[in-house]
This record gives structure tokens, sequence and C-alpha cells, in this order.
């Protein structure tokens, strides 16, 4: 069974830095790309940042570009993001999720991790 | 960046309504969208990616339709446990990767 257990959210104050990581297990996880994608308090999904499979391609958002930077271990099947610079609003629920498809960045995520809350405030 | 707006924003219904979730994209974007749906507490669940391609497991009530600019999620009859959040998301530009504004379905 394909599973993701994110870990690392806490409470931090605005200009702090925090790195989350995700587990996987159940998956070749160097054969896949993996993503974090965010929900703040009250709204919607957001795209955050992207990996390939290798670690040789990295995609962000242009809200996190600069502040936010995600990488892989894949001999310990550890998914990483690191934060800096944080902001009031990037209060929010982080998942991290696994591409679909084999070998591709698709963008269509399944499965999805529990998520871990990380609060930006004073 | 492509928009992605999706309507209505919430609606109410009964177990067992047929029930229609809109999305449009700002620009055309072939058959890349896929459809989540999200429950509190718990993890987005995907339901249908490339437009109309059911994910294993997913009763087969729902079903996806549409290419170019509008698209549709469909649950054919609603049941109890599917209450919940729905997103669009489009796939067409790896970045970035731009989700709807969600339709909650709630209980009539």
């Amino acid at each position: 069974e394909v599973q993701l257990v994110e870990s690392g959210g806490g409470l931090v104050q605005p200009g702090g830095s925090l790195r989350l990581s995700c587990a996987a297990s159940g998956f070749t996880f160097s054969s896949y790309a993996m993503s974090w994608v965010r929900q703040a308090p009250g709204k919607g999904l957001e795209w955050v940042s992207s990996i390939t499979g290798s670690a040789g391609t990295t995609y962000y958002a242009d809200s996190v570009k600069g502040r936010f930077t995600i990488s892989r271990d894949n001999s310990k099947n550890t998914l990483y993001l690191q934060m800096k610079s944080l902001r009031v609003e990037d209060t929010a629920v982080y998942y991290c999720a696994k591409d679909k498809v084999v070998g591709a960045t698709r963008g269509w995520f399944d499965p999805w991790g529990q998520g871990t809350l990380v609060t930006v405030s004073s | 960046d492509i928009q992605m707006t999706q309507s209505p924003s919430s609606l109410s219904a009964s177990v067992g309504d047929r029930v229609t979730i809109t999305c449009r994209a700002s620009q055309t974007i072939s058959s890349y969208l896929n459809w989540y749906q999200h429950k509190p507490g718990r993890a987005p669940k995907l339901l249908i990616y490339a437009a109309s391609s059911l994910q294993s497991g997913v009763p087969s009530r729902f079903s996806g339709s549409g290419s170019g600019t509008d698209f549709t999620l469909t649950i054919s009859s609603l049941q109890p446990e599917d209450f919940a959040t729905y997103y669009c998301q489009q796939s067409y530009s790896t970045a970035p990767l731009t989700f709807g504004g969600g339709t909650k379905v709630e209980i009539e």
C-alpha cells in the first residue's frame, strides 16, 4: 500500500524557517515525481512545488519562489520542503502528493498524505 | 497562468440527486483536467484524470467530461459519503499547476 506521511509542521514566527518532510513507502520512490500542495484556513487548494523523480528538475509557484526549496533523498524515500522567510500568508496545511504516472510529471496527484499544519504567527 | 473557474461554489442536494459541477479554464487545456474530492481532515482524493478517466477504486457514479476550456463532473446518484468539497485542477501547464476554487456539496 502506498503511504505518504508528512511531518515537521508547527508554529513559527514571521521571517522564520521550517523544514517539512514526507516519508514515502509502498512504491519505487525514485520513479515518481512528487509535489507539495497547501490549503490555507478556509481557502482552497494551492500547488506549491514539484520535483522530478531524479530530482533533476524542480518547479515552484511564484508565491514561494526564492523562499522555498523542494528536494528529495531517494535513498531515504523522503521528500522535503525547506521553507525560509515565512510569512503569515504561508499558514496552511501542507500536503505531499505522488504523481500518478511513473517517470513523468503529469500533475495527476495520487495519493496524498494527511498533511501537516504550518502556522506562521508572532 | 491558467485560471480555473468552478461553479457553483456550493450547492445543496439530497441523497439520490444527480449533481453537476462545472469548471472552465482561461485558455484551452485539451483534456488535461483532473477532479479531486476533499473531506475535512482527510487527504484529498483523485477521482477523475485526463478529463474523463475514472481513477481506480472510484465508484462509477462519478464521471467527467469535456475538453478545451469547459469541463463537467457529474455524480449520477449522490450518496451520503459524497458530501465533500470538489476541486478541478489543470495539468496542461506544469508550472504553475492550478486548482479551481472548489465546490462544496452539502446535504439539503
